[in-house]
Parts: C-alpha cells; structure tokens; sequence
C-alpha cells in the first residue's frame, strides 16, 4: 500500500514551453500533497503545500504564477511549470501526506521527475 | 523554528559492517513526529520510519533499528550487517502537528556508500 504515482519520469522541453507533472496517490485519499525541489546532492526544498478544493500555499521565493498547482480531487495533483527555462532544470518530487488510518500524516513521495529546458 | 542536523555528509563502510546514521533536531514543540527516508540513486524517497513525540520506545525492524531520545533530542538510525543494497542518501525529518506544521523539516542527508 501507500503508493504514490508521479508522471512524467524525465521530460526535456525547450525554453518557453510549460510543462505539467501529475501526482496521484494511488491507494490513498490525501487531501494535502507537497511538491519539492531537489538540486545534486542537497536536500528536498519545499516549494508548496497542494490542498484538495483551495489554493496552493507557496514557500517564501517560489513564483507562483511560475509553478502553477492544480489539487482537482482528493487523490491528484498537479504542478505545471510555465514557460520553463533552463534555470527551472531540476529534479521535483511530489509527496501526499495521508488522511487518516494508521499511517495518518505520513508523506509518501512520488519517484520524481527529472525535468531538463534545452 | 524547526531544524534537523545530520552531521555525517558521507559515511562509507565494507559489507556486513553495522552502521549508525546521526540525527538530530531542534523544535519548540510538545508534540511532533521524526521520520527518515531513503532515497535510493533511483531517486524515490522510500519512507522507513515515523516516530511521536510521546513514544521513546526504540524499534527494529529486519536489519534497521531506531534509537530516540529525547534528553538528547536525537533520532538515530543503525544498520547492522550492511549491504550494498543499503548504499542511499538517508534522510532525517522532523514535523509538527496541525495544520501547516505537518510540511516536513528535513536534514542535509547522508550519503551511505556499502562496499562489496
């Protein structure tokens, strides 16, 4: 149990084009999702917090009219980075924290998306 | 504010060595969770354990063993008997309870190198 799907794996677009990774989790209803960022060798930075039938929440620095995230039902969400540019490189990760049962509140990740802008 | 410190950058040992991953946490508040994660060179977080703040009892499961103390607010992570399966980065993370406490504070990482 406890799986979470996140599409694409890798995407190459070219600068100015926007691109859109999903988040689903699969087995579990999560009405809060996250969506990180990861560079080489760091930490996970947290960009926003996905909340099912409201606004995201953006982390402090995080365009939002950039990362744009959508949280249409309780098991989705997703994250389109608008007109992307090579500096938008980078490896995200989205997380769905769990409703409720015994694994109440914990986050399960999503296997990331590598996304490179020629 | 909360913080997570893994001291160890990188640890790197030989097949069948235990190992003890380091954690530890700054939070002002009474309850809270810490969790770890491994995320393999795959790239997936792989989440291993969840631990309350009210709930010191040590755990170990297969190879893996936590060890939480609160005097010392640490939060640490032993593997006996390494595989190189084992090679990930490792991290420790840290959460509050209710609302927007629930965002995950996670440390630097460890990276575990497993030698045959």
């Amino acid at each position: 149990g406890a799986v979470v799907s996140q599409h694409p794996s890798r995407v190459i677009c070219k600068s100015g084009t926007s691109v859109k990774i999903e988040c689903r989790s699969l087995d579990f209803q999560a009405t809060t999702m996250f969506w990180y960022r990861q560079f080489p060798k760091q930490s996970l930075m947290l960009m926003a917090t996905s909340n099912e039938g409201s606004k995201a929440t953006y982390e402090q620095g995080v365009e939002k009219d950039k990362f744009l995230i959508n949280h249409a039902s309780l098991t989705l969400s997703t994250l389109t980075v608008t007109s992307a540019h090579p500096e938008d490189s980078s490896f995200y990760i989205c997380s769905a924290r769990d409703d409720g049962g015994p694994a109440k509140n914990i986050q399960y990740f999503g296997a990331g998306t590598r996304l490179s802008v020629l | 504010a909360q913080k997570v410190t893994q001291a160890q950058t990188e640890i790197s040992v030989v097949e069948k060595e235990d190992v003890t991953l380091d954690c530890v946490y700054e939070t002002r508040d009474t309850t809270y969770y810490l969790f770890w994660y491994k995320q393999p060179p795959s790239g997936e977080l792989v989440f291993l354990i969840r631990r309350n703040s009210f709930d010191e009892q040590n755990e170990i499961s297969g190879r893996y063993s936590w060890n939480f103390q609160k005097s010392t607010s640490s939060f640490n992570f032993t593997i006996t008997a390494s595989q190189v399966v084992d090679s990930a980065v490792y991290f420790c993370a840290l959460s509050g309870s209710g609302g927007s406490n629930y965002k995950l504070t996670f440390g630097k990482g460890t990276l575990l190198t497993v030698n045959p």
